[in-house]
């Protein structure tokens, strides 16, 4: 089993509404990511969870929140979003630890639109 | 300031023809990765270059690395129409568990029959 899976695949939220994003990987890995990616632009990383803990916060702004529940499961709570953060957000997991290659798998994403 | 630099950044070739995409990076590193999205999906790991002179190949892609250059290339053989996409380099830059990468900004190829 190679799949990182993402739900919703779209999501439409108002400025006001609060919202998650979920993302499962069966892979055993010990890294998991949110990128966010605009239209015609390489992604960028958000946050990295290391073995369940956080260990990169890239300057997100605080309607962002992520959460690590256990090493499988990451999930990305929304709140107050603004419409310059529509796009599409990525997960991604990798093997974590020094052992590994650092080789990204992404999930299919979650188009998210915010009026 | 720590850059990778993609070129060409768009690409329109022929069914048939050779082609090499080029990813330059500003900061030591022996680790870098070539990811390939097709329109309004998701990143697909395509290479993995751990080491100076890695060399891999994949069907009708080849990508290499050049540390001590900073460079890693792309090389596209006798392209077929399938090969469409955008490709990213991402270059990393932490080298220990947790994988910041530096991305190129991506080069759009488009490969006409």
């Amino acid at each position: 089993d190679t799949e990182v899976t993402q739900t919703p695949k779209h999501l439409v939220m108002g400025m006001t509404n609060k919202k998650s994003l979920k993302c499962e990987q069966h892979m055993g890995h010990r890294a998991m990511y949110w990128y966010k990616q605009k239209a015609k632009k390489p992604p960028e990383l958000m946050f990295v969870y290391s073995y369940e803990k956080l260990s990169i916060n890239e300057s997100v702004p605080s309607r962002f929140s992520p959460e690590c529940p256990n090493s499988s499961l990451l999930n990305l709570h929304l709140h107050a979003l603004q419409p310059e953060d529509s796009a599409l957000y990525l997960c991604a997991s990798s093997q974590g630890g020094l052992a590994g290659t650092g080789e990204l798998f992404f999930g299919e994403g979650s188009r998210l639109t915010v009026l | 300031e720590l850059k990778v630099e993609q070129n060409p950044l768009f690409l329109s070739m022929q069914e048939g023809k050779n082609y090499t995409i080029y990813c330059n990076y500003s900061t030591t590193s022996d680790r870098l990765y070539w990811y390939r999205q097709d329109p309004g999906k998701s990143l697909e790991s395509l290479f993995v270059l751990l080491s100076n002179g890695a060399v891999k190949q994949e069907g009708r892609l080849m990508a290499s690395l050049d540390t001590k250059a900073r460079l890693s290339t792309l090389h596209i053989t006798a392209a077929v129409h399938d090969l469409s996409a955008t490709y990213f380099c991402a270059v990393d830059i932490d080298g220990g568990s947790n994988y910041q990468l530096i991305w190129g900004a991506g080069t759009k190829l488009i490969i006409k029959p």
